[in-house]
């Protein structure tokens, strides 16, 4: 089976650093991408890894570790406005359709 | 430039009836994927068309279907509408080869309610 665990939810402070997590199972896996969605809203793409290593842009960056089945997203400068829940998805060699996460709703407080 | 359109944005139908939700891709894009998505659930794959062609299926039920139009918009038909198909239905479109490694855009969604 395939599986993308994030944690449910986070809560940080507008300004702080916050880092969520995605660990995954996925048969003929091959990448893993980050998307945003707020309330009622489409899921709007972050960023993307394919390679072991930090992809950064802008107050963004995501990492992925192969060997671990392990990607983070780091949020830097915290905004209100990025309340939202946050995906983890994995994609697979052979597919053409990506796997979700649970998703990771995160609260920014002032 | 308009992004991913979908019609209508809410829906609310009875046990057993059928609905046809649209979609529009963005200009230019010849791929188009189908999402449920459940409240509090992330986006579950349900179909990916790319140039008219049905490229990936699902572990949904033969009561969902869907096809592309040489425009490149598409219709997901869901028969024998169940309390369960309620849910948040995603459509995205990708440019070039349709491969998921692609960026995907979707629409804001249609908000199906089965009562």
């Amino acid at each position: 089976g395939q599986s993308l665990e994030q944690p449910s939810e986070v809560t940080a402070v507008e300004g702080a650093i916050v880092q969520i997590n995605c660990t995954y199972q996925t048969s003929g896996f091959y990448g893993l991408s980050w998307y945003q969605q707020h309330d009622g809203g489409a899921p709007t793409f972050l960023s993307y890894n394919a390679l072991d290593g930090l992809e950064e842009t802008g107050r963004f960056s995501s990492f992925l570790s192969r060997s671990d089945s392990y990607g983070y997203l780091l949020l830097q400068e915290l905004q209100m406005k990025d309340s939202a829940s946050y995906f983890c998805a994995a994609d697979q060699t052979g597919a053409n359709n990506l796997f979700f996460g649970t998703g990771t709703r995160l609260t920014v407080i002032p | 430039d308009a992004g991913v359109t979908q019609s209508p944005t809410h829906l609310i139908k009875t046990r057993g009836q059928h609905v046809t939700l649209r979609c529009s891709p963005i200009s230019g894009h010849k791929s188009v994927s189908w999402y449920q998505q459940v409240l509090g659930q992330g986006p579950q794959f349900i179909f990916q068309y790319y140039e008219k062609e049905e490229r990936g299926r699902g572990n949904f039920p033969d009561r969902f279907s869907a096809r592309q139009f040489p425009n490149y918009s598409s219709e997901l038909n869901v028969n024998a509408l169940l309390l369960g198909d309620s849910a948040l239905y995603l459509c995205a479109s990708s440019g070039k080869t349709g491969g998921a490694r692609e960026r995907m855009f979707f629409g804001s969604g249609t908000q199906l309610s089965v009562l």
